[in-house]
């Protein structure tokens, strides 16, 4: 049962225009919501999250939305650069300090377009 | 940079033969985990640990332990690896009071 859900498996997009990826969730007790960028044969690294309590997070190009009532959330990269083209990780983690565990999605493959 | 080194960085391994995976941290955070990353599939949880000692299952248990001596350390092994433990794994540790978690550089493990 995939409690996390990246449906796209792959996106292609300009560069200089807007990404945008997307996730579903299905858990309701899922609180806090995070974007992982993985390059080949490196480590996935943190890119951004956002709590239940907002519906946006905006950190320089990235900019993460959460519709909690569609259990959906969605990130936005604007402008594309090259640099931009990795797998994007959606995660989910119930808030509730103490062994919290992240749940991914399978990942979406961003290629952005020279 | 988490100060997060795994060992070894690629390994090939027969069918059978014990292997253990190490995850090394330089900042003394207390929860570590191990995942493995498949096509379709993601990252999944194998293991994790809240403390020296301290360890739980993940999501894809089945066919490793963990071991947690030292803070420092997270020791993942197959005690008898099979083809379908082909994959990539990834250490990651979480500092204390945040959800965010850092990840390793990741072991490519084949098993012929």
């Amino acid at each position: 049962d995939q409690q996390v859900k990246q449906n796209s498996p792959s996106l292609s997009v300009q560069e200089g225009r807007i990404s945008i990826l997307n996730c579903d969730y299905t858990n309701s007790m899922f609180d806090y919501f995070l974007w992982y960028k993985k390059y080949p044969a490196e480590g996935p690294t943190f890119l951004i999250s956002i709590s239940s309590i907002k519906d946006k997070n905006e950190d320089g190009r990235f900019t993460v939305f959460l519709n909690k009532s569609a259990k959906h959330l969605s990130l936005h990269i604007v402008p594309s650069q090259p640099g931009d083209s990795a797998v994007y990780f959606c995660a989910a983690s119930p808030i509730n300090f103490g062994n919290e565990k992240l749940t991914f999605g399978t990942g979406t493959r961003l290629t952005i377009i020279p | 940079d988490a100060g997060i080194t795994q060992s070894p960085r690629h390994k090939v391994t027969e069918t059978g033969t014990p292997v253990t995976l190490r995850c090394h941290q330089t900042e003394n955070h207390r929860y570590m985990y191990w995942y493995r990353q498949d096509p379709g599939h993601g990252l999944r949880l194998i293991h994790y640990s809240y403390g020296v000692k301290d360890t739980d299952k993940g999501e894809v248990s089945d066919g490793y332990s963990v071991s947690r001596s030292k803070t420092e350390d997270f020791l993942l092994t197959l005690e008898s690896a099979t083809s379908s433990q082909t994959s990539v794994y990834f250490c990651a540790i979480r500092p204390t009071g945040v959800y965010e978690q850092y990840f390793g550089p990741g072991t490519r493990l084949t098993v012929t």
